[in-house]
């Protein structure tokens, strides 16, 4: 079946824009997840979604950031007023988070974002 | 806090010889691990866990993993090195409680198997 997809696959900003990153998750996955990847930082949480229930927000590295989840499918990431630190490759992934042992996490492609 | 580490950086190893990715970690109760790889321009594609149980997990590809409790250890292994196994691999943990599900990964380690 069709896996993670996100879109744009590349993104180049200038800096102080708003950009707005999609994931849409595997069918019938609640578990939603966002990381980022750069040289510097590795991989790092951002925020999961699960079902209906309040997002974990604890990654958000700054109030730039915020992301939201409609319908319990397809997630929109956004950053406000971006900074050249943030360029990275963000990727999305979801799980089927359907028992209390870990499920397993299946990433998209990515969208590499570049602030200049 | 959990935490993952990938003390090396780049693994060097001939085509046809046994590879080894090491991999070890700190959380708080018995943990959930994995492994990911990331070839160039992808993303992360799932190798293996380890839940529960068997010691030894096997997963994608040939690869396989050994959960060492003493050690706090999950190496990543695979008997005979193939040239299309060079690649990015991370390792990663997962609290076994709470509401936190997020992974924490590893910094990496780039694989590169020589012909």
């Amino acid at each position: 079946g069709a896996g993670v997809s996100q879109s744009p696959s590349n993104k180049v900003t200038e800096k102080g824009k708003d950009v707005e990153l999609r994931c849409d998750p595997i069918s019938g996955h609640t578990a939603l997840y966002w990381y980022r990847q750069s040289l510097g930082q590795g991989l790092e949480f951002l925020i999961y979604f699960q079902g209906n229930s309040a997002p974990d927000k604890s990654g958000l590295p700054s109030d730039r950031f915020s992301a939201e989840r409609t319908g319990g499918s397809v997630s929109t990431l956004t950053i406000q007023r971006t900074q050249q630190e943030d360029s990275a490759v963000y990727l999305c992934a979801s799980s089927l988070a359907s028992a209390p042992v870990a499920d397993t996490q299946y990433f998209g492609p990515g969208t590499r974002l570049t602030v200049l | 806090a959990q935490s993952v580490a990938q003390p090396e950086d780049q693994v060097n190893v001939a085509e046809g010889n046994p590879l080894t990715v090491k991999c070890t970690y700190s959380v708080s109760g018995n943990p959930y691990l994995f492994w990911y790889v990331q070839y160039p321009n992808r993303g992360l594609q799932f190798l293996l866990k380890y839940i529960t149980g068997d010691n030894l997990v096997k997963g994608s590809y040939g690869f396989e993993a050994e959960f060492n409790k003493s050690q706090t250890s999950f190496h990543l292994k695979k008997p005979s090195a193939l040239v299309s196994d060079s690649a990015l691999y991370f390792c990663a943990v997962r609290a076994p409680s709470g509401s936190a599900r997020q992974l924490t990964f590893g910094s990496g380690t780039q694989l590169t198997v020589l012909p």
